[in-house]
């Protein structure tokens, strides 16, 4: 399967619990996107990277927030200290840019995070 | 008022209908946009693009009025395989690189036999 990648497919956590989602996009893809999506809801942007530099972070992006391209591959979301709030499907994307082409995203399959 | 704004529905038809959506935008900057598919419980899936005043694949036409800054997706001879939530997708800048996508809150579509 070449697609985006996203482990776990599900998270069920406690308040106040710390988790780590990951994020594989398509190879050769240089940029990488988070989003959140609530029920009945479209995707939120929540901040994107092209190769490891982080450009552009949401004001939804808390303290508890934090996100890591750390080799300009695959990124992890980690959100600390979970608040039910924090329940969403979690979506990753990622798209070639810079060479000419329109910027096309494509998502991964998310990952359903329930904070009870 | 929200960046992107669609009517939630949801629209139930009945399968051979044409069924239309609409969606307005608030960003003038914004140069192209985009219809994803999204069914339930998985990804959205890019279902069109619309660069200029519009584009038609197969059953499926997107619109653009930029005066207006609404952008329409027209669906003919629904098909059952067609129930799902479109999402209108309107990216804050142009170019040919858009950064973050900013979504509507999708329109649900349901065909029934």
């Amino acid at each position: 399967d070449t697609g985006v990648s996203q482990n776990p497919r599900h998270k069920i956590t406690k308040r106040g619990q710390n988790v780590t989602f990951r994020c594989d996009p398509i190879s050769e893809h240089n940029r990488l996107y988070w989003y959140r999506q609530t029920l009945g809801q479209g995707p939120e942007f929540l901040t994107y990277f092209q190769n490891e530099a982080q450009l552009e972070k949401s004001r939804l992006l808390s303290d508890r927030f934090s996100a890591e391209r750390p080799k300009g591959s695959f990124s992890t979301l980690e959100i600390q200290r979970t608040e039910q709030g924090d329940s969403a499907m979690y979506l990753c994307a990622s798209s070639l840019v810079g060479r000419g082409y329109q910027e096309t995203q494509y998502f991964g399959p998310g990952t359903r995070l329930l904070v009870l | 008022r929200k960046e992107v704004e669609q009517d939630p529905g949801p629209f139930n038809v009945p399968e051979g209908a044409t069924v239309a959506f609409n969606c307005t935008y608030s960003n003038s900057a914004s140069q192209s946009f985009f219809w994803y598919r999204q069914d339930c419980r998985k990804e959205p899936k890019l279902l069109m693009s619309v660069y200029s005043s519009g584009n038609e694949d197969g059953r499926f036409t997107a619109q653009l009025n930029r005066a207006s800054q609404y952008i329409s997706l027209l669906i003919r001879d629904s098909k059952l395989s067609d129930s799902a939530t479109y999402l209108c997708v309107a990216p804050p800048f142009g170019g040919t690189s858009y950064g973050k996508l900013t979504f509507g809150q999708g329109t649900i579509l349901t065909v029934h036999p």
